[in-house]
């Protein structure tokens, strides 16, 4: 049982707009910073949005985040095929006094 | 470029011991903390403990304490995660990951990037 709370799968066809839900608590969404992983088979995580809704360098725009309360999502627009991954959420949580992830949701593009 | 690389993927038995590594380069490894996550079989990511190599301070999930031993080698800019005597519930893949943080106006931030390729330890008799 993950501590952030997604969906576990969601989907879309080509060019459409996706979201994605992550639901914390107070001593972590509703406290902290949110970051999003980009996670394709057989590859390493890849960091998509931190900070709730800053891009790193090299992320397209197609990607962002925003944070309200103790929820926050990950949107995708242009939706591409090669946007087909598993997504998680991630925020410290002042309790562990450590980072906690969603459960991941994957996304499929129809 | 900021890289970290993992140790290839290992076959062991109840009862044995393993060691992985996670090297890294690209950046000075005295000045992040490197995290390990695990993953098990079908399921989401799972944060292990941490350790920041410029002092060797390390933390651990309450969850994997005691569980395991994470330490670094600053001399090979390498961080490594042990265990003395593995279960088949360690069977998983084990991702390294440089956290950088910062803060803005009062906050702070934390995130992993990069990922290592991740290490796959396979527990069974």
């Amino acid at each position: 049982q993950s501590v952030l709370t997604q969906p576990p799968s969601a989907s879309g066809t080509p060019g459409q707009r996706v979201t994605i839900s992550c639901s914390g608590s107070s001593s972590n969404i509703g406290s902290n910073t949110v970051n999003w992983y980009q996670h394709l088979p057989g590859k390493a995580p890849k960091l998509l949005i931190h900070s709730d809704n800053q891009r790193p360098s090299g992320v397209p725009d197609r990607f962002s985040g925003s944070k309200s309360g103790t929820s926050a999502s990950l949107a995708i627009s242009g939706l591409q095929s090669e946007d087909e991954a598993d997504y998680y959420c991630a925020a410290w949580d002042d309790s562990l006094n450590g980072p906690v992830f969603g459960g991941g949701t994957k996304l499929t593009v129809l | 470029e900021v890289q970290l690389v993992q140790s290839g993927a290992e076959v062991k038995k109840p009862g044995e011991s393993l060691n992985i590594s996670c090297k890294a380069s690209g950046y000075s490894f005295t000045n992040y903390w490197i995290a390990w996550v695990r993953q098990m079989p079908g399921k989401g990511l799972e944060w292990m403990g941490i350790i920041y190599p410029g002092d060797s301070d390390t933390r651990y999930s309450p969850s994997f304490q005691g569980q395991v031993t994470i330490s670094a080698d600053k001399s090979i800019s390498t961080a490594y995660l042990q265990w003395s005597s593995l279960k088949a519930s360690d069977t998983a893949m084990y991702y390294c990951a440089r956290q950088t943080s910062t803060m803005v106006r009062g906050v702070t931030s934390n995130w992993f990037d990069p990922w290592g390729q991740g290490t796959l330890v396979t527990v069974s008799s």
